[in-house]
């Protein structure tokens, strides 16, 4: 399966913007590009994913670059409750194996 | 709906007793997984379930881990028999289609300790 790479860990102001990077250079053409994030003590939880365009919904958009060799979530306005491991996962099939994704800590 | 139940939520046992875990994935969900997460090793794929019907169990640790999907409505867990360092949460999360195009929604796990 192809890799991911994300920073051990990030922090944010609380009511600015996040971009949370994920570099895949291994990545094969029909790999889809998840993020997940996982609050303390929940379970994962879907935040978006895409192919090859640019993707928005109501929790964050995913910015993929043009040889789609590394993503970004962003999160336009960061709040207390944004902090939690975000986790980027490539999928080709069905399965779904989580690295060790990026710690983000939201500074009031 | 109320999402992916796991039962129970907190589990403890002594080792060498059998441990069965439980999951009931949102109705009319076609693929189901389970996982293991602990401090060392992160987030583990067991095994993963299409249409009940088991795909890959690369991920299940040993002889001692077997997983089940009688139906599309429930799948188990079962360790048998149980050691220390089985302690981990073990959460299952289904997804409504198969496929690497569609989002996969987790229940709030079961905490297992060994002692």
């Amino acid at each position: 399966d192809a890799k991911t790479t994300q920073p051990n860990s990030m922090e944010s102001n609380e009511e600015e913007p996040v971009h949370l990077p994920c570099n895949h250079s291994t990545i094969s053409g029909t790999d889809y590009i998840h993020w997940y994030r996982q609050l303390p003590s929940q379970g994962p939880e879907y935040v978006i994913h895409g192919l090859t365009s640019n993707v928005n919904n109501r929790m964050a958009s995913l910015a993929i670059a043009e040889d789609r060799k590394s993503s970004t979530l962003i999160l336009h306005r960061a709040t207390l409750r944004d902090a939690a491991v975000y986790y980027c996962i490539l999928r080709r099939n069905n399965d779904m194996r989580f690295g060790a994704g990026t710690r983000l800590t939201v500074k009031p | 709906d109320a999402g992916v139940i796991q039962s129970p939520r907190h589990e403890v046992t002594e080792m060498g007793q059998e441990v069965t875990l439980r999951c009931k994935p949102i109705s009319g969900h076609n693929s189901l997984f389970w996982y293991r997460q602990t401090m060392m090793r992160g987030l583990e794929l067991l095994i993963y379930f299409n249409n009940n019907v088991p795909i890959d169990d690369s991920g299940m640790p040993e002889d001692r881990f077997s997983a089940k999907m009688p139906n599309a409505s429930f799948s188990t867990l079962k360790i048998q028999p149980s050691e220390p360092r089985d302690s981990a949460v073990y959460f299952c999360a289904s997804s409504p289609a198969v496929g690497p195009n569609t989002e996969a929604f987790f229940g709030q796990g079961t905490r297992l300790t060994v002692v």
